[in-house]
């Protein structure tokens, strides 16, 4: 069975700042995607950003970006210019590539401040 | 707004009960997800449907049960209840079953406590 882990419970940052939150896998399959997804205090689950494991590029989408180690079985998210609403519980979570795989696995997430 | 309804939004009862919560999946979507988000277990995946049929199971207990309608919508049983099976309750929906492309949009959660 795949795993997730996110090593870091909390994190803070000042805003406008960057920050980085960490997360590993284990898995045996070679496709799959990984995914980071934002719980604001509102509770929504709301997707950040998501990377197919076969694309070698890493996924961006505006302030957000990834380190993807396919071979280190890393996956860390990368918060440019931190704002205040970029505080939240994140989540990272795995996917395998096959069609009875469709169930996401997650860690156990990351609580992000950002400090004034 | 995801698009993901979830009814209701909070939900209070005692042990021993039993409560439906309701999903209506994005138009267009036919796979529904349900996961339960508790302090101890963390994100948990209970159980998949596409197009009205049990696709996949997770660590779902035997008192929860799961369907999905003609309409799509989704109902998740939860039957006998137990002190700990208070949590957030979310449904997700994606177009497809298939792990393409396909991205999971949760809806807002069914927070229930059990008395």
């Amino acid at each position: 069975a795949q795993t997730v882990t996110q090593s870091q419970p909390e994190m803070s940052v000042q805003e406008a700042e960057t920050v980085t939150l960490s997360c590993t896998y284990d898995t045996s399959e070679s496709d799959y995607y990984l995914f980071w997804y934002k719980q604001p205090p509102s509770r929504q689950m709301i997707l950040v950003i998501r990377q197919e494991a076969y694309k070698q590029q890493n996924a961006t989408e505006n302030r957000f970006s990834v380190n993807f180690q396919k071979a280190a079985k890393s996956f860390s998210l990368k918060i440019s210019d931190s704002q205040l609403g970029d505080a939240a519980m994140y989540f990272c979570a795995y996917r395998s590539a096959w069609t009875s795989g469709s169930r996401l696995t997650f860690g156990e997430g990351t609580q992000l401040t950002v400090n004034p | 707004d995801s698009g993901v309804t979830q009814t209701p939004k909070h939900l209070i009862t005692a042990t021993g009960q039993r409560v439906t919560l309701r999903c209506s999946p994005r138009s267009g979507d036919l796979s529904v997800y349900w996961y339960q988000q508790s302090l101890d277990q963390g994100l948990q995946f209970l159980i998949q449907y596409y197009n009205g049929e049990e696709r996949a199971k997770g660590n779902i207990l035997e008192r929860f049960s799961a369907q999905q309608f003609p309409d799509l919508h989704s109902e998740l049983n939860l039957s006998s209840l137990e002190l700990g099976d208070s949590a957030l309750y979310f449904c997700a929906s994606s177009v497809t079953m298939q792990s393409g492309t396909d991205t999971q949009y949760f809806g807002p959660g069914t927070r229930l406590t059990v008395l």
